[in-house]
């Protein structure tokens, strides 16, 4: 099993719908839990940060906790173009190293 | 302020050459990390710097990879006798150092060994 799985893409959604990108991870010590926008041939950009149970809201980004389960999501409303991009889950499985699922490719379609 | 910075942006080298790559993290921040990153594939540990702690190399592929951090600032990742498995981007992340910190990525080198 990987440390860091992310749902398989790619994934196409029309313009103004809602993304939603899944991510589950193996180490039950994880504490903190990053969502990174990475544009073709551009180096990755930070969108959320979570680190409790529950929900954080940031403009149209949704990110969503759950230790229990293990399980991360990122929720995009109103999905523009200008997100298409592949969207990694970044998870501190050990000391200060982050561990990176293989990321998931989305397409907005206008 | 001023992003972390990578030189040089692009690398190409032949197959058994040495290459060096550099980083310059963002001012103040004590934690450095580099990451490598193939052809459509996630991120790939390699190191991680802490202060003035003993690095953790634990992602290092083999013997032929080394990096060091000199005056807890600028890092230099060195790939002796190049191989073309080595081709990738590799990516430098510097971070405040507290564990749940954020990680801020530099553009990164892509290194090409024909």
């Amino acid at each position: 099993q990987k440390e860091v799985e992310q749902n398989s893409g790619p994934l196409s959604v029309p313009e103004g719908a809602i993304a939603s990108l899944n991510c589950t991870y193996s180490d039950r010590g994880s504490q903190s839990f990053f969502w990174y926008r990475q544009y073709s041939g551009k180096s990755p950009e930070l969108i959320m940060s979570i680190y409790s149970n529950g929900d954080k809201e940031d403009g149209r980004f949704t990110a969503q906790l759950n230790k229990a389960s293990q399980y991360v999501s990122l929720l995009i409303r109103d999905s523009q173009p200008s997100d298409s991009a592949t969207y990694l889950c970044a998870v501190n499985t050990s000391g200060s190293r982050l561990t990176f699922g293989e990321g998931t490719q989305l397409t907005v379609n206008p | 302020g001023a992003g972390v910075s990578q030189s040089p942006s692009n690398k190409v080298t032949e197959k058994g050459k040495d290459v060096e790559l550099r980083c310059d993290p963002i001012s103040g921040h004590t934690a450095l990390y580099w990451y490598r990153q193939s052809l459509g594939q996630g991120l790939e540990f390699l190191i991680y710097f802490q202060g003035n702690s003993a690095p953790d190399k634990s992602g290092l592929p083999s013997d032929r990879f080394s990096a060091e951090r000199t005056g807890g600032s600028v890092s230099t990742l060195t790939i002796q006798r190049t191989q073309q498995e080595d081709s990738a981007v590799y990516l430098c992340a510097s971070s405040l150092g507290r564990q749940t910190e954020t990680q801020y990525f530099g553009p990164g080198t892509r290194l090409l060994v024909l």
